[in-house]
């Protein structure tokens, strides 16, 4: 079975600086994508990034990346540029090629101080 | 397009009760989910659907859940008997065959007491 870890369960950072989200994983397999979702306040579970396993370039999204270290199994975001809105729950989250369902951490709950 | 809508948005029942929960999703969306969020967790996931077969269900869902597509368009998740293990937030989403990423709805938030 496949996990997820989140090891940071909280983190704040002020308006326009960098923050990096860690998140670690634990497969067998070799084919699988990884996601970074965003869940504000009250509101609906948006997708901020995707990356394919196949792909050895990190994923890039606006103000958003990621660090993906496939031997190490480490599939950290970097929220460059800080705002605001950026204030919400991050969940990593796994998927392996063919299967529709999505294992989820259990959150970073990140704040953004104005 | 209007998103994953779920309603009720909130739901408060007695301890024993029946619960039925609706999602529709974005329309030409064949595949629809369901996870259910305890506080402090990530979503689980509890069952899917490809049109109106339901191909694959989660060892969380237990006999007192069940879960319906007909016609392939809005889904229905039932919880009969409700029991306080079960006050989650239920999550429905839908995604195009083929896609990488899911589309969620604004969950329903269930409080059993």
């Amino acid at each position: 079975a496949q996990t997820v870890t989140q090891s940071q369960p909280e983190m704040s950072v002020q308006e326009a600086e960098t923050v990096t989200l860690s998140c670690t994983y634990d497969t067998s397999e070799n084919n699988y994508y990884l996601f970074w979702y965003k869940q504000p306040p009250s509101r609906q579970m948006i997708l901020v990034i995707r990356q394919e396993a196949y792909k050895q370039q990190n994923a890039t999204e606006n103000r958003f990346s990621v660090n993906f270290q496939k031997a190490a199994k480490s599939f950290s975001l970097k929220i460059s540029d800080s705002q605001l809105g950026d204030t919400a729950m991050y969940f990593c989250a796994f998927r392996l090629f063919g299967n529709e369902k999505l294992t989820f951490g259990t959150g970073t709950r990140l704040t953004i101080i104005p | 397009d209007t998103g994953v809508s779920q309603n009720p948005r909130h739901k408060i029942t007695k301890r024993g009760q029946n619960v039925t929960f609706r999602c529709d999703p974005i329309s030409e969306h064949n595949r629809l989910y369901w996870y259910r969020q305890t506080l402090g967790q990530g979503p689980e996931f509890l069952t899917y659907f490809q049109n109106e077969a339901q191909l694959e269900k989660s060892r969380l869902l237990s006999d007192r859940f069940s879960a319906e597509r007909p016609k392939g368009s809005f889904s229905t998740l039932e919880i009969q008997r409700t029991e306080q293990g079960d006050s989650a937030m239920y999550l429905c989403a839908s995604s195009l065959l083929g896609g990488y990423g899911y589309t969620f709805g604004s969950g329903t938030r269930l409080t059993v007491v």
